[in-house]
């Protein structure tokens, strides 16, 4: 009954490769998001989807691409991973827009 | 973009010790929130708060927002081990759809 989850947990994988994280909530929420959270644990918002919406996309190189299948999916695709895309993925999500966020579990991504 | 400067950075503590964390900014906010993180996991909402002044009670942690909405401190009584973990506050970017993160506080009881 986990109401956030992301998969994979830990994802290693070697510089240039393409790699997608699929986040899925049962919560029946209306908005999503991504954040990265980088070495020293800063949080920092990368995408929200409301409705299957694109709604805040941040300055973040087009190599990272969101797809939201429905209101209960949402999945990050990045293309051409560098070094420094090294960091902790967290997928969330809202009850509309009113701010309060229920989070994944994060997936930890190591582009070596 | 809004800033949320939280401090201090590290506090380390034994148990059964009082503390108190901040977060601080210039800009006034309609809410504010607090979440905590252990390791290896998401962070965890705490408490929202709303009204200029307010206090919210957790157990043992106490909330309040400052009379101007732009300040927020959370004060723990008797801190356990349990207590242990990254606090970060956050706040709707004026205008936007964004929620802005401070930087967090990491708290460390030791027993």
């Amino acid at each position: 009954d986990t109401a956030v989850s992301q998969t994979p947990k830990y994802l290693v994988t070697q510089m240039g490769n393409d790699k997608s994280i699929k986040c899925e909530q049962n919560l029946g929420h209306d908005t999503m998001y991504w954040y990265k959270q980088d070495s020293k644990k800063f949080l920092k918002i990368m995408f929200s989807y409301n409705n299957k919406e694109l709604i805040i996309n941040e300055t973040v190189p087009n190599r990272f691409s969101p797809k939201s299948p429905d209101k209960a999916h949402l999945n990050l695709h990045i293309n051409s991973l560098e070094l420094g895309d090294s960091a902790v993925y967290f997928c969330a999500s809202s009850k509309g827009r009113d701010y309060e966020q229920y989070f994944g579990p994060g997936t930890r991504l190591t582009v070596t | 973009t809004q800033l949320l400067e939280q401090s201090p950075q590290f506090l380390s503590i034994q148990e059964g010790e009082n503390l108190t964390v901040y977060c601080n900014s210039s800009s006034v906010f309609s809410s504010l929130q607090w979440y905590r993180q252990e390791p290896g996991e998401g962070p965890v909402l705490l408490v929202t708060v709303v009204t200029g002044g307010e206090v919210k009670k957790l157990k043992r942690l106490t909330f309040q927002f400052g009379d101007a909405r732009k300040d927020s401190s959370l004060h723990i009584t008797a801190a356990q081990t349990g207590d242990t973990g990254l606090y970060l506050c956050a706040a709707p970017q004026g205008g936007s759809e964004k929620l802005v993160f401070g930087k967090g506080t990491k708290l460390t009881v030791n027993p």
